[in-house]
């Protein structure tokens, strides 16, 4: 299996609503990524987890909280987000916590609105 | 601070044509790694093809080639052959060791938006 599945893959929230996005990988890698790309624009990292663990992008509000249940799963929970965040949010994963020759395998992303 | 160039906003090319895309990047590391991903309008990045800062040969996957000049800081992407469905937007890319948490996130450089014509 050399996928990585990202549910939703569209999402349409209210500036009120709480979601989840979530990101499931079965290649057995060990770092985990989030990037938020808006329209014509290139990805931006968000968080990174390594081993299970956090590295924390300060930049990143609040209105974003992720989590990492276990090595295969990755969510990111959503609250009172406002309308600038509507983007493509994309999930990868990568070897050893450094992408090599093996590279980063991306999801096929969700596509949040919040209206 | 890692940084990537990509100077082409977008390209038009004839089916069938070689097309040359262009990379700079900026980094102070001895030790990197550069990828180019494409991104159809789906889209799912997909991984096309890696250099190593280290790597002697320039690399090669099928109809991508990268023709990598270390001491001029460019990677670029060379297509040959082009068909319609390589369409998309095109993203060069390095793996950032900054990103912390012992793990490398990428930085992306702007890309560009191929059409190949028919």
């Amino acid at each position: 299996d050399t996928e990585v599945t990202q549910t939703p893959k569209h999402l349409v929230m209210g500036m009120t609503n709480k979601k989840s996005l979530k990101c499931e990988q079965h290649m057995g890698h060990r770092a985990m990524y989030w990037y938020k790309q808006k329209a014509k624009k290139p990805p931006e990292l968000m968080f990174v987890y390594s081993y299970e663990k956090l590295s924390i992008n300060e930049s990143v509000p609040s209105r974003f909280s992720p989590e990492c249940p276990n090595s295969s799963l990755l969510n990111l929970h959503l609250h009172a987000l406002q309308p600038e965040d509507s983007a493509l949010y994309l999930c990868a994963s990568s070897q050893a916590g450094t992408g090599g020759a093996d590279g980063y395998t991306f999801g096929s992303g969700t596509r949040l609105t919040v209206v | 601070a890692q940084k990537i160039t990509q100077t082409q906003p977008g390209m038009f090319v004839q089916e069938k044509e070689a097309v040359t895309l262009d990379c700079t990047y900026d980094t102070s590391d001895q030790s990197y790694g550069l990828f180019w991903y494409k991104q159809p309008s789906s889209g799912e990045m997909i991984f096309l093809i890696y250099q190593g800062s280290y790597d002697e040969q320039n690399a090669t996957e099928g109809r991508y080639s990268l023709n990598f000049q270390k001491a001029r800081k460019s990677a670029n992407l060379v297509i040959s052959a082009s068909q319609l469905g390589d369409s998309a937007m095109y993203f060069c890319a390095m793996r950032d060791p900054y990103s912390g948490g012992g793990a490398d996130g990428l930085t992306f450089g702007k890309g560009t938006h191929l059409i190949i014509q028919p």
